[in-house]
């Protein structure tokens, strides 16, 4: 069974710093790997969506990372504000399913 | 632009009693997914269907049934609800799958407890 962890739970940050959240999974087996925001009293709105065959993909301050030989992939924030606290969840696709982990949850201090 | 809608948003069940819980999206997606979130567990699938009139289990279907009689709607029922199903249910939707799947599209949640 598919296993996900989000190392640490939480971060606090001041204000423009940049950041690396961990996501780790123990089946390589995956179609793609997919990053999740979540804010309090909501559902998850999609991030980045990185396929098996890529290594990264980018979406504004936002870099997600994947090395599937290794089970890893990083979601890397740069300088970041006080509007990018939230959860922060990874979950991997096998077969039909999704498997998530816990999240981390990030504050970023004015 | 609705997206994927959940009714109700917050409900209060007494053990035993009954309820269904629709979700629905407005983006022509064949699969659609049932979720339950609890502290410390992240997100668990309960079932899922592939399309219309198809369902399937997921990693923790038991005291749940659901159905997709209309693609635009899949509904998560509770035949005798329990404490253990206090939870935040999240709905979720996507394309199929050629290589390398879609991102999922979710609803905000019913916050569900169970007295």
């Amino acid at each position: 069974k598919q296993e996900v962890t989000q190392i640490p739970a939480a971060l606090s940050v001041p204000e423009g710093e940049n950041l690396v959240l961990n996501c780790s999974f123990t089946d390589s087996a995956i179609y793609n790997l997919q990053w999740f925001r979540q804010d309090p009293g909501k559902g998850l709105t999609s991030l980045l969506l990185i396929q098996s065959s890529q290594r990264e993909q980018t979406s504004g301050r936002l870099n997600a990372s994947l090395d599937k030989s290794s089970g890893r992939s990083t979601l890397y924030i740069a300088a970041s504000q006080p509007g990018d606290s939230a959860t922060y969840l990874c979950a991997v696709t096998g077969g039909n399913q999704f498997y998530f982990g816990t999240g981390t949850s990030l504050t970023v201090i004015p | 632009n609705a997206g994927v809608t959940q009714t109700p948003k917050f409900r209060v069940l007494k053990t035993g009693q009954s309820m269904t819980l629709l979700c629905a999206q407005d983006m022509n997606h064949e699969y659609m997914y049932w979720y339950r979130q609890d502290p410390g567990m992240g997100l668990r699938l309960i079932h899922y269907s592939v399309g219309e009139g198809t369902t399937a289990k997921g990693e923790v279907p038991d005291g749940y049934n659901v159905s997709r009689l209309k693609k635009q709607n899949f509904l998560l029922g509770l035949e005798s609800a329990a404490p253990s199903q206090t939870s935040v249910y999240f709905c979720a939707s996507s394309y199929p799958k050629p290589q390398g799947a879609q991102p999922q599209h979710f609803g905000d949640g019913t916050r569900l407890s169970i007295l």
